[in-house]
């Protein structure tokens, strides 16, 4: 059965402290993974797409990471503004896309 | 450019009571999509649509309809409403296929 795994299930950080985020995923084959953001009240925003293992995408201080099972959310020197949900995503074929349940990220000052 | 829109933003519904849930995009985008978030669960997908007058199921489609029959809309209803479809409910657009979904804000009901 398809599976998309996300740890850990909440990280806080202090303001500077870097670390990752983990999406893990077994599914039957792998037309792109997704990374969104989504604030509270509000619907996810879109981030990244992955397409293939060892790709690499970087917006500001997140960079997306791709392997054959997993891909990480990298977080360098965090702000309270990037505290928010993160939301991963696999498209296995088609449109069937299968969401994680998310890691809720907060960064204190 | 508002991007998504979705109407009403809240709705308190008896079991058994119909609903419309009404989305709205301005980016032209040929497919739009209805999703459903539960407390501890991923976004699933009820029904999506290809284009306008087309809609297909998703991965939740019991008990949901939808319609497209114009290329900005895609209304999502309730025939009877349930408790088990008390949820935040998301419409989503994109260009093309899957990648690079553009969310609404979001519905909250509740099936009393």
């Amino acid at each position: 059965e398809d599976q998309v795994t996300q740890s850990p299930e909440a990280l806080r950080l202090q303001e500077g402290e870097s670390s990752s985020l983990n999406c893990s995923y077994t599914v039957s084959g792998l037309r792109g993974l997704f990374w969104y953001r989504q604030d509270p009240g509000k619907g996810p925003e879109f981030l990244f797409t992955l397409y293939s293992a060892g790709e690499e995408k970087e917006k500001e201080r997140l960079k997306a990471t791709l392997t054959k099972k997993e891909s990480f959310l990298h977080i360098t020197a965090p702000k309270p503004e990037d505290s928010a949900t993160y939301l991963c995503a696999v498209c296995t074929g088609g449109f069937k896309t299968i969401f994680g349940a998310g890691t809720r990220l907060f960064v204190k000052a | 450019n508002a991007g998504v829109t979705q109407t009403p933003k809240f709705r308190v519904l008896k079991t058994g009571q119909s609903m419309t849930l009404l989305c709205a995009q301005d980016m032209n985008h040929e497919y739009m999509y209805w999703y459903r978030q539960d407390p501890g669960m991923g976004l699933r997908l009820i029904h999506y649509s290809v284009g306008e007058g087309t809609t297909a199921k998703g991965e939740v489609p019991d008990g949901y309809n939808v319609s497209r029959l114009k290329k900005q809309n895609f209304l999502l209803g309730l025939e009877s409403a349930a408790p088990s479809q008390t949820s935040v409910y998301f419409c989503a657009s994109s260009p093309g296929g899957p990648e690079t979904q553009y969310f609404g804000p979001g519905t909250r009901l509740l099936v009393l």
